[in-house]
Protein backbone atom coordinates (compact mmCIF):
# COMPACT_ATOMS: atom_id res chain seq x y z
CA UNK A 1 0.00 0.00 0.00
CA UNK A 2 1.88 3.14 -1.12
CA UNK A 3 1.65 5.88 1.43
CA UNK A 4 2.60 9.46 0.72
CA UNK A 5 5.28 10.06 -1.75
CA UNK A 6 7.30 13.08 -1.92
CA UNK A 7 9.60 14.13 -4.83
CA UNK A 8 12.84 15.16 -4.92
CA UNK A 9 13.95 14.22 -1.07
CA UNK A 10 16.32 17.07 -1.58
CA UNK A 11 16.87 19.90 -3.22
CA UNK A 12 19.08 22.90 -3.57
CA UNK A 13 18.48 26.29 -5.02
CA UNK A 14 20.28 29.54 -5.22
CA UNK A 15 18.13 33.39 -4.09
CA UNK A 16 16.23 34.09 -6.98
CA UNK A 17 15.20 30.97 -8.36
CA UNK A 18 11.80 29.35 -8.55
CA UNK A 19 11.33 25.60 -7.71
CA UNK A 20 8.30 22.87 -7.52
CA UNK A 21 7.74 20.20 -5.63
CA UNK A 22 5.40 17.09 -5.84
CA UNK A 23 3.48 14.81 -4.22
CA UNK A 24 1.28 11.97 -4.88
CA UNK A 25 -1.14 10.97 -2.13
CA UNK A 26 -1.96 7.93 -0.63
CA UNK A 27 -4.38 5.53 -2.68
CA UNK A 28 -7.96 6.39 -1.75
CA UNK A 29 -6.94 9.56 -0.65
CA UNK A 30 -8.29 12.96 -2.61
CA UNK A 31 -7.37 15.66 -0.57
CA UNK A 32 -3.66 17.21 -0.64
CA UNK A 33 -1.90 19.66 2.37
CA UNK A 34 1.10 21.29 1.96
CA UNK A 35 3.05 22.38 5.36
CA UNK A 36 6.69 24.31 5.64
CA UNK A 37 8.76 22.98 8.89
CA UNK A 38 11.34 25.32 9.02
CA UNK A 39 14.48 23.82 11.21
CA UNK A 40 13.78 23.45 15.13
CA UNK A 41 10.09 24.61 14.43
CA UNK A 42 6.87 22.37 14.36
CA UNK A 43 5.26 22.34 10.61
CA UNK A 44 3.13 25.33 9.45
CA UNK A 45 0.09 24.89 7.25
CA UNK A 46 0.85 26.28 3.79
CA UNK A 47 -2.53 25.49 1.60
CA UNK A 48 -4.66 22.80 1.03
CA UNK A 49 -5.77 21.61 -2.44
CA UNK A 50 -9.40 19.19 -3.13
CA UNK A 51 -11.14 18.46 -6.37
CA UNK A 52 -7.97 20.60 -8.20
CA UNK A 53 -8.92 23.84 -6.46
CA UNK A 54 -7.17 25.61 -3.32
CA UNK A 55 -10.11 25.27 -0.48
CA UNK A 56 -7.49 27.03 2.30
CA UNK A 57 -4.84 28.52 2.57
CA UNK A 58 -2.37 29.88 5.89
CA UNK A 59 -0.29 32.88 6.16
CA UNK A 60 1.71 32.51 2.89
CA UNK A 61 2.60 35.20 0.38
CA UNK A 62 1.85 34.42 -3.07
CA UNK A 63 4.63 33.59 -3.98
CA UNK A 64 3.43 29.93 -2.80
CA UNK A 65 1.16 28.79 -4.88
CA UNK A 66 -0.25 25.27 -6.23
CA UNK A 67 -1.74 22.71 -8.22
CA UNK A 68 -3.87 19.47 -7.90
CA UNK A 69 -4.39 17.33 -10.95
CA UNK A 70 -7.07 15.06 -11.79
CA UNK A 71 -5.39 12.38 -10.44
CA UNK A 72 -4.86 14.30 -6.96
CA UNK A 73 -1.49 14.12 -6.87
CA UNK A 74 -0.04 18.09 -6.49
CA UNK A 75 2.78 20.42 -6.94
CA UNK A 76 3.85 23.63 -4.43
CA UNK A 77 5.59 26.51 -6.83
CA UNK A 78 7.49 28.82 -5.18
CA UNK A 79 9.03 32.05 -7.14
CA UNK A 80 11.64 34.28 -6.39
CA UNK A 81 13.08 32.11 -3.42
CA UNK A 82 14.60 33.48 -0.65
CA UNK A 83 17.20 32.42 1.61
CA UNK A 84 13.84 32.05 4.51
CA UNK A 85 12.44 29.68 2.31
CA UNK A 86 14.94 26.77 3.11
CA UNK A 87 13.32 24.01 4.90
CA UNK A 88 11.38 20.71 5.36
CA UNK A 89 8.37 21.15 2.68
CA UNK A 90 5.91 18.37 3.89
CA UNK A 91 3.05 16.99 2.14
CA UNK A 92 -0.19 15.52 3.39
CA UNK A 93 -3.20 13.12 2.17
CA UNK A 94 -6.48 12.66 3.66
CA UNK A 95 -10.34 11.39 2.29
CA UNK A 96 -11.77 14.72 2.38
CA UNK A 97 -10.92 18.22 3.43
CA UNK A 98 -12.20 17.96 6.83
CA UNK A 99 -8.63 16.55 7.20
CA UNK A 100 -8.19 15.98 10.86
CA UNK A 101 -11.67 14.29 11.12
CA UNK A 102 -10.43 11.42 8.48
CA UNK A 103 -6.86 11.73 9.23
CA UNK A 104 -3.66 12.92 7.67
CA UNK A 105 -1.26 10.89 5.83
CA UNK A 106 2.24 12.57 5.95
CA UNK A 107 5.08 12.46 3.69
CA UNK A 108 8.93 12.17 4.56
CA UNK A 109 9.08 15.53 3.05
CA UNK A 110 11.09 17.68 0.51
CA UNK A 111 14.64 19.18 1.91
CA UNK A 112 15.04 22.49 0.34
CA UNK A 113 18.25 24.50 0.91
CA UNK A 114 17.94 27.99 -0.41
CA UNK A 115 21.87 29.32 -0.57
CA UNK B 1 -5.88 33.04 16.75
CA UNK B 2 -5.34 29.33 17.60
CA UNK B 3 -1.99 28.65 19.59
CA UNK B 4 -0.52 25.45 20.40
CA UNK B 5 2.32 25.77 23.16
CA UNK B 6 5.40 23.00 24.15
CA UNK B 7 7.10 24.46 26.72
CA UNK B 8 9.79 21.20 26.65
CA UNK B 9 12.15 21.50 24.26
CA UNK B 10 13.81 18.27 25.04
CA UNK B 11 13.13 15.56 27.27
CA UNK B 12 14.86 12.55 28.57
CA UNK B 13 13.46 8.65 29.81
CA UNK B 14 15.16 5.99 30.79
CA UNK B 15 13.93 2.44 28.41
CA UNK B 16 10.86 1.11 30.52
CA UNK B 17 10.09 3.94 32.54
CA UNK B 18 6.89 6.00 32.16
CA UNK B 19 7.64 9.97 30.28
CA UNK B 20 4.99 12.92 30.55
CA UNK B 21 4.82 15.29 27.47
CA UNK B 22 3.08 18.77 27.62
CA UNK B 23 1.05 21.04 25.94
CA UNK B 24 -1.13 23.94 26.35
CA UNK B 25 -3.26 25.54 23.53
CA UNK B 26 -5.40 28.50 23.52
CA UNK B 27 -9.03 28.60 21.70
CA UNK B 28 -11.97 30.12 21.93
CA UNK B 29 -13.63 27.27 19.93
CA UNK B 30 -15.95 24.34 21.68
CA UNK B 31 -15.32 21.59 19.47
CA UNK B 32 -12.10 20.69 17.83
CA UNK B 33 -9.39 17.67 17.53
CA UNK B 34 -5.78 17.64 19.48
CA UNK B 35 -3.39 15.30 17.93
CA UNK B 36 0.25 13.82 18.70
CA UNK B 37 2.39 13.30 15.80
CA UNK B 38 6.17 11.69 16.23
CA UNK B 39 8.64 12.30 13.67
CA UNK B 40 11.70 10.39 14.24
CA UNK B 41 14.82 10.84 11.70
CA UNK B 42 12.90 9.33 8.73
CA UNK B 43 11.17 12.80 8.84
CA UNK B 44 7.46 11.27 8.09
CA UNK B 45 4.89 12.58 10.78
CA UNK B 46 3.16 9.56 12.21
CA UNK B 47 -0.05 10.22 14.25
CA UNK B 48 0.52 8.85 17.64
CA UNK B 49 -2.73 9.02 19.22
CA UNK B 50 -6.09 12.02 18.56
CA UNK B 51 -8.46 13.65 21.35
CA UNK B 52 -12.02 14.82 20.66
CA UNK B 53 -12.77 17.98 22.59
CA UNK B 54 -16.16 16.76 22.84
CA UNK B 55 -15.33 13.25 24.68
CA UNK B 56 -14.43 13.88 28.44
CA UNK B 57 -12.91 10.24 28.51
CA UNK B 58 -9.10 10.79 27.79
CA UNK B 59 -7.69 8.70 24.88
CA UNK B 60 -5.59 5.64 25.07
CA UNK B 61 -3.30 3.43 22.21
CA UNK B 62 -1.69 0.88 23.79
CA UNK B 63 1.24 2.55 25.75
CA UNK B 64 0.20 5.84 24.90
CA UNK B 65 -2.10 8.03 26.90
CA UNK B 66 -3.38 11.64 26.97
CA UNK B 67 -4.33 13.91 30.04
CA UNK B 68 -7.18 16.10 28.34
CA UNK B 69 -7.91 19.24 30.42
CA UNK B 70 -10.33 20.67 28.65
CA UNK B 71 -10.84 24.06 31.28
CA UNK B 72 -7.14 24.37 31.68
CA UNK B 73 -6.47 23.66 27.61
CA UNK B 74 -4.02 21.01 28.87
CA UNK B 75 -3.00 18.20 26.39
CA UNK B 76 -0.24 16.14 27.98
CA UNK B 77 0.84 12.63 26.03
CA UNK B 78 2.08 10.11 28.69
CA UNK B 79 4.26 7.27 27.19
CA UNK B 80 4.81 3.94 29.14
CA UNK B 81 6.96 1.53 28.76
CA UNK B 82 9.29 3.43 26.69
CA UNK B 83 11.05 1.52 24.21
CA UNK B 84 14.25 2.97 22.33
CA UNK B 85 11.79 3.67 19.24
CA UNK B 86 10.33 6.18 20.91
CA UNK B 87 13.02 8.26 20.41
CA UNK B 88 12.25 11.06 18.27
CA UNK B 89 10.30 14.37 18.38
CA UNK B 90 6.72 14.74 19.46
CA UNK B 91 4.71 17.00 17.97
CA UNK B 92 1.64 18.77 20.08
CA UNK B 93 -1.49 19.94 17.05
CA UNK B 94 -4.60 21.52 17.08
CA UNK B 95 -7.23 21.33 14.40
CA UNK B 96 -10.70 23.07 14.53
CA UNK B 97 -13.43 20.52 14.42
CA UNK B 98 -15.90 20.67 11.17
CA UNK B 99 -16.55 21.77 7.76
CA UNK B 100 -13.47 22.38 6.15
CA UNK B 101 -10.84 23.56 8.21
CA UNK B 102 -8.95 20.69 8.37
CA UNK B 103 -5.73 22.38 9.12
CA UNK B 104 -3.01 21.26 11.48
CA UNK B 105 -2.00 24.20 14.17
CA UNK B 106 1.23 22.49 15.55
CA UNK B 107 3.73 23.03 18.43
CA UNK B 108 7.52 23.57 18.35
CA UNK B 109 8.06 20.39 19.31
CA UNK B 110 9.51 18.02 22.14
CA UNK B 111 12.85 16.19 21.03
CA UNK B 112 12.64 12.78 23.23
CA UNK B 113 15.55 10.62 24.23
CA UNK B 114 15.50 7.11 25.60
CA UNK B 115 18.50 5.65 27.46
CA UNK B 116 19.19 2.09 27.48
Amino acid sequence: DAGVTQSPTHLIKTRGQQVTLRCSPKSGHDTVSWYQQALGQGPQFIFQYYEEEERQRGNFPDRFSGHQFPNYSSELNVNALLLGDSALYLCASSLGPASSISGNTFGSGTRLTVV
Amino acid sequence: AQTVTQSQPEMSVQEAETVTLSCTYDTSESDYYLFWYKQPPSRQMILVIRQEAYKQQNATENRFSVNFQKAAKSFSLKISDSQLGDAAMYFCAYSQYGGSQGNLIFGKGTKLSVKP
